[in-house]
């Protein structure tokens, strides 16, 4: 079935630097991919939205410019978390859109990614 | 806007049955996904319906009806290993077909 790979799955920084998170579709072509954050016993928070080709779509309230990101390919979208601070730790997932009716019509997230910032 | 809801939390037996409730209020709809998430991972996918009626998958089956806004999960003949978060999700294609999920429920197995 179809797979989706994030990494890293945990990455410790320092505070004020750049931290970037890279999330492939293995076996098919995600023209849209999903960003999301999530806290410890919270549902997931969607980040943004990003399109192959094009600019990614943030949600109300989620910064641009600190949290980039970036759809070059079909196959993989990253997330750059800048100049990060402590209150950026979080468990970031990606998901990526399968499509049609042999994938079951179905989205896959990716593996997670902690990111702890000291 | 958009509101999913579902019970926080639900207990119970190793053996059991138990029926997690899903109810959605959304512009549009296009599928409610099920996800089981176990502490600290990622959501890995249960269900889809687009349909009216009752997806069976082995232990788990899902159930729909759009003109009540309703879904629920089933789960059957309990194991531990099912102790997990089960997040209901409606796609909504007037929101970019993006996923909105509900708060989440966490069940707990026992015994």
């Amino acid at each position: 079935g179809a797979v989706v790979s994030q990494h890293p799955s945990r990455v410790i920084c320092k505070s004020g630097t750049s931290v970037k998170i890279e999330c492939r579709s293995l076996d098919f072509q995600a023209t849209t991919m999903f960003w999301y954050r999530q806290f410890p016993k919270q549902s997931l928070m969607l980040m943004a939205t990003s399109n192959e080709g094009s600019k990614a779509t943030y949600e109300q309230g989620v910064e641009k410019d600190k949290f980039l990101i970036n759809h070059a390919s079909l196959t993989l979208s990253t997330l750059t978390v800048t100049s990060a601070h402590p209150e950026d730790s979080s468990f970031y997932i990606c998901s990526a859109y399968a499509g049609g009716a042999d994938s079951g019509n179905t989205i896959y997230f990716g593996e997670g990614s902690w990111l702890t910032v000291v | 806007g958009q509101n999913i809801d579902q019970p926080t939390e639900m207990t119970a037996t190793e053996g059991a049955i138990v029926q997690i409730n899903c109810t959605y209020q959304t512009s549009g709809f296009n599928g409610l996904f099920w996800y089981q998430q176990h502490a600290g991972e990622a959501p890995t996918f249960l269900s889809y319906n687009v349909l009216d009626g009752l997806e069976e998958k082995g232990r788990f089956s899902s159930f729909l009806s759009r003109s009540k806004g309703y879904s629920y999960l089933l789960l059957k003949e309990l194991q531990m290993k099912d102790s997990a978060s089960y997040l209901c999700a409606v796609r909504d294609p007037a929101a970019g077909n993006k996923l909105t999920f509900g708060g989440g429920t966490r069940v707990l197995v026992k015994p």
